[in-house]
């Protein structure tokens, strides 16, 4: 049982690049989400899936796009990156079921956008 | 929206015991929640509070009053380990949603 899991774990781009990040989740969760977290700062909500086939915008969702062909996988497609986006992405699932909203995070990506 | 207000940094000694405050103000409420960070690391789920009161886990407790909009996490017999990132976050009104938000998080250091 691997959790959440993401790739890659570090990526570096120059600004203009695009590039997906892969999420995925082998808890049969309903829920999945991006978030972005820059140093020191907390976890912002990027776009966010209720289910297969669902999408829906976080707090910060420019410039990003996403998809969630499959239940257990989402992704996270930057289309032109810029210095902006520098940042460590996570990847979270939690459970319908769970009244906590206990959410399960993925090790992280750290992308750099020189 | 959410707002979320916790305290950026706080400081304390081995075997002590410490609290974190977390104040919110949300269009929406149906639950509070406290994570855990090590630098480098990703966020872990400590505990959950959806009703008043005090929730006890091991060492660490958390507590929400709904009416003053106010909750905090505590930290007993602190640990080296202990130091670490700690963010409260609100669950959205909306259940459907099944999204939360969470505060800048507050930086624990605790000395020998």
């Amino acid at each position: 049982n691997a959790g959440v899991t993401q790739t890659p774990k570090f990526r570096v781009l120059k600004t203009g690049q695009s590039m997906t990040l892969l999420c995925a989740q082998d808890m049969n969760h309903e829920y999945m989400y991006w978030y972005r977290q820059d140093p020191g700062m907390g976890l912002r909500l990027i776009h966010y899936s209720v289910g297969e086939g669902t999408t829906a915008k976080g707090e910060v969702p420019d410039g990003y796009n996403v998809s969630r062909l499959k239940k257990q996988n989402f992704l996270l497609g930057l289309e032109s990156a810029a210095p902006s986006q520098t940042s460590v992405y996570f990847c979270a699932s939690s459970s319908l079921a769970a009244t906590s909203n206990e959410q399960f995070f993925g090790p992280g990506t750290r992308l750099t956008v020189l | 929206g959410q707002s979320l207000e916790q305290p950026s940094e706080v400081t304390a000694v081995e075997g002590a015991i410490v609290q974190i405050n977390c104040t919110y103000q949300t269009s929406g409420f149906y639950g509070l929640s406290w994570y855990q960070q090590h630098d480098g690391g990703a966020p872990t789920f400590l505990s959950y509070n959806g009703l008043d009161g005090l929730e006890e886990t091991g060492r660490f407790s958390s507590f929400l009053s709904r009416s003053d909009s106010y909750g905090y996490l505590l930290l007993q017999e602190l640990q080296m380990k202990d130091s670490a990132s700690y963010f409260c976050a609100v669950r959205d009104g909306d259940t459907n949603a099944g999204k939360s938000t969470f505060g800048d998080g507050t930086t624990l250091t605790v000395k020998p």
